[in-house]
């Protein structure tokens, strides 16, 4: 049984640095065509991807978002952590944990965190 | 980067009727695209993915059709746990592009 569950502040200021961590279980990140990845959803908006780390530890990011976001992977501990520097209001969103193999959908999300962004 | 358009935004239909969604890519995505049902609160859920096939423990009331460019769900029969908000995504390209979403509501 696949689960993922994110970890982290709910509130942070603008300009602050975010700090999320997914812990998962029910499959390795060494395993091949496996990927974690962190998708947004706004308040009442639309989802956004926002960056993926694939089992061979290749990392993609959204375009949009490259130059602020780092994901990095944690084998051992069945972690990955994404960090968002320069945090505004506008990133006020849940933050999704989701599982993704490689060339194929999106198929565990965890059950989201908001993280609101306000001083 | 691949935009998905959806239509119609809200759509309003009654118990028992047969709903359609449709979803459209700017450019072709082959077959690589799923669609998810997002229920308030709570987090999506895979119902289609490939363009036509059921992810597990999908009802078969739900069908997916299309490739290329355009796309379809159908939803046979609503039930009243079918009302939800629903999102195409593309997994052709990075990153894995969503549409605007269509919520089917109670009519």
């Amino acid at each position: 049984q696949i689960t993922l569950k994110e970890s982290g502040p709910t509130l942070v200021k603008p300009t602050q640095t975010l700090t999320l961590t997914c812990t998962f279980s029910g499959f390795s990140l060494s395993t091949s065509r496996v990927g974690v990845g962190w998708i947004r959803q706004p308040p009442g908006k639309a989802l956004e991807w926002l960056a993926i780390n694939y089992w061979d530890d290749d990392k993609r990011y959204s375009p949009s978002l490259k130059s602020r976001l780092t994901i990095t992977k944690d084998t051992s501990k069945n972690q990955v952590v994404l960090t968002m520097t320069n945090m505004d209001p506008v990133d006020t969103a849940t933050y999704y944990c989701v599982h993704r193999p490689a060339k194929a959908a999106t198929d565990y999300w965890g059950q989201g965190t908001l993280v609101t962004v306000s001083s | 980067e691949i935009v998905m358009t959806q239509s119609p935004a809200t759509l309003s239909v009654s118990p028992g009727e047969r709903a359609t969604l449709s979803c459209r890519a700017s450019q072709s995505v082959s077959s690589d695209l799923a669609w998810y049902q997002q229920k308030p609160g709570q987090a999506p859920r895979l119902l289609i993915y490939g363009a036509s096939t059921r992810a597990t423990g999908i009802p078969a009331r739900f069908s997916g059709s299309g490739s290329g460019t355009e796309f379809t769900l159908t939803i046979s029969s609503l039930q009243s746990e079918d009302f939800a908000v629903y999102y195409c995504q593309q997994y052709n390209n990075w990153p894995g592009t969503f549409g605007q979403g269509t919520k089917l509501e109670i009519k």
